[in-house]
């Protein structure tokens, strides 16, 4: 069946620093590609999607690049603040439900 | 409207017994999902509505959890006799299903229900 891996955490940076967390893949056909953050106390939130490949979702200074040759869906991110502190979550989808990553937490220091 | 919101936030019940969860959905949206998230996993599907027809319902939904949307609005998810095992959040999200492919549209969660098993 389908499935996401995502690098495990916690992740710790400082301020400005890159942010990369890896996720992989595997699906029938040619899912949707999706990643959801989750801040302290709130729910899921969308954070950026893709829906084909070599498509780039971004949002809030982040980016994702799907790729389909190495079943990748990488989020970036080139200088973190405080604020981006949250769990982050990879997801897929075929036809609605999604298929989700097991989650990586981020902390960044000041 | 202020997005799906979820009830009780919090519930804490005595193994054996019987819980129910609702999830009111933002309003023009006719699909409902259920996931269920155990500590430190990512949020696994449960089952989904279309308006109240029930299409797809994940293995993880043992015969003692129930899910219904009676009207095609809110939807409520009962679980009997609960076991330790049952602890987690309890998640709903809802999205439009407006053509296009079914994975295009957003998905919006509510806050979740924690249930604790005692």
């Amino acid at each position: 069946g389908n499935s996401v891996t995502q690098m495990e955490g916690p992740v710790t940076l400082s301020e400005e620093a890159f942010l990369t967390i890896n996720c992989t893949y595997t699906a029938t056909g040619y899912p949707s590609l999706f990643w959801y953050v989750q801040y302290p106390g709130e729910g899921l939130q969308l954070l950026l999607k893709a829906t084909k490949a070599d498509d780039k979702g971004s949002n809030k200074g982040f980016e994702a690049t799907y790729r389909k040759e190495t079943t990748s869906f990488h989020l970036e991110k080139g200088s973190v603040q405080v604020s981006d502190s949250a769990v982050y979550f990879c997801s897929s989808s075929n036809t609605g439900k999604l298929i989700f990553g097991q989650g990586t937490t981020l902390q960044v220091k000041p | 409207d202020t997005g799906v919101s979820q009830n009780p936030r919090h519930k804490i019940t005595k193994r054996g017994q019987n819980v129910t969860f609702r999830c009111d959905p933002i309003s023009e949206h006719n699909r409902l999902y259920w996931y269920r998230q155990t500590l430190g996993q990512g949020p696994e599907f449960l089952t989904y509505f279309q308006n109240e027809a029930q299409l797809e319902k994940s293995r993880l939904l043992s015969d003692r959890f129930s899910a219904e949307r009676p009207k095609g609005s809110f939807s409520t998810l009962e679980i009997q006799r609960t076991e330790q095992g049952d602890s987690a959040m309890y998640l709903c999200a809802s999205r439009t299903m407006t053509g296009g492919h079914p994975t295009y549209n957003e998905q919006f969660f509510g806050p979740g229900t924690r249930l604790t098993v005692l």
